[in-house]
């Protein structure tokens, strides 16, 4: 089966522009994550969706970013304005309800805010 | 709330030896406890888990153990090999919660 598909890979922009991604989750997985990893840390959550419903965006700094995911399938992540402090890789995980403890992660998108 | 931390930060061993990393939860209520490989600029892929019923898991040259009175675990991966190079994460969670809390992280580096 296809794996979680995030585009795009790399973005380089400069402060105070705005940003978005984009996260298609494997075929039939209702669950949907997005986390934010720095530099040498593990994975951090930033909100999770069950279907298209934002069941916990307590990690999401909501001056500034934002999520949606309209038909529950794939989610777009949106930052803006950027910040110098916003440089990380962001990636996008699913999950599905029969094996809901598995997540399974996409390559992530590598944002440089210069 | 949960908390993970993860031994050690970098590991380097030559070909063939084995490597341990260990990681400690907070939250005894804790019940799947995944471990991820992550390769330079790739995503992280899941290598092996285990849950609360069972003490050990091995599937091929990675096992991973799990002490429930401790509030411990570890990944071990024998024999080596420079494909194993890697940052391996572990992260508990609470089954049911989808919360993945994980560790900071371990720079394997096998020396050929």
């Amino acid at each position: 089966e296809a794996g979680v598909v995030q585009s795009p890979r790399y973005k380089i922009i400069e402060k105070k522009q705005p940003v978005a991604f984009w996260c298609n989750p494997i075929s039939g997985h209702n669950t949907l994550y997005w986390y934010r990893q720095n530099l040498g840390q593990g994975p951090e959550l930033l909100i999770r969706y069950e279907n298209e419903e934002a069941v916990d965006d307590s990690q999401l700094p909501k001056d500034r970013f934002s999520a949606e995911r309209l038909k529950g399938v794939d989610s777009t992540l949106k930052i803006q304005p950027a910040e110098l402090g916003d440089s990380a890789v962001y990636l996008c995980a699913s999950s599905s309800t029969r094996g809901r403890d598995t997540q399974y992660f996409g390559p992530g998108t590598r944002l440089t805010v210069l | 709330g949960e908390n993970v931390e993860q031994h050690p930060s970098t590991l380097s061993v030559q070909e063939g030896d084995s490597a341990v990393i260990k990681c400690t939860y907070s939250d005894s209520a804790s019940n799947y406890f995944p471990w991820y490989k992550q390769e330079l600029g790739k995503r992280p892929q899941l290598i092996i888990d285990i849950r609360s019923n069972v003490g050990e898991k091995k599937d091929q040259r990675i096992a991973v153990t799990l002490n429930k009175t401790a509030k411990h675990f570890s990944l071990h991966i024998t024999e080596t090999q420079p494909e194993d190079s890697a940052v391996y994460f572990c992260a508990a969670i609470l089954s049911g919660t989808y919360k993945y809390i994980f560790g900071t992280g371990t720079r394997l580096k096998v020396l050929a």
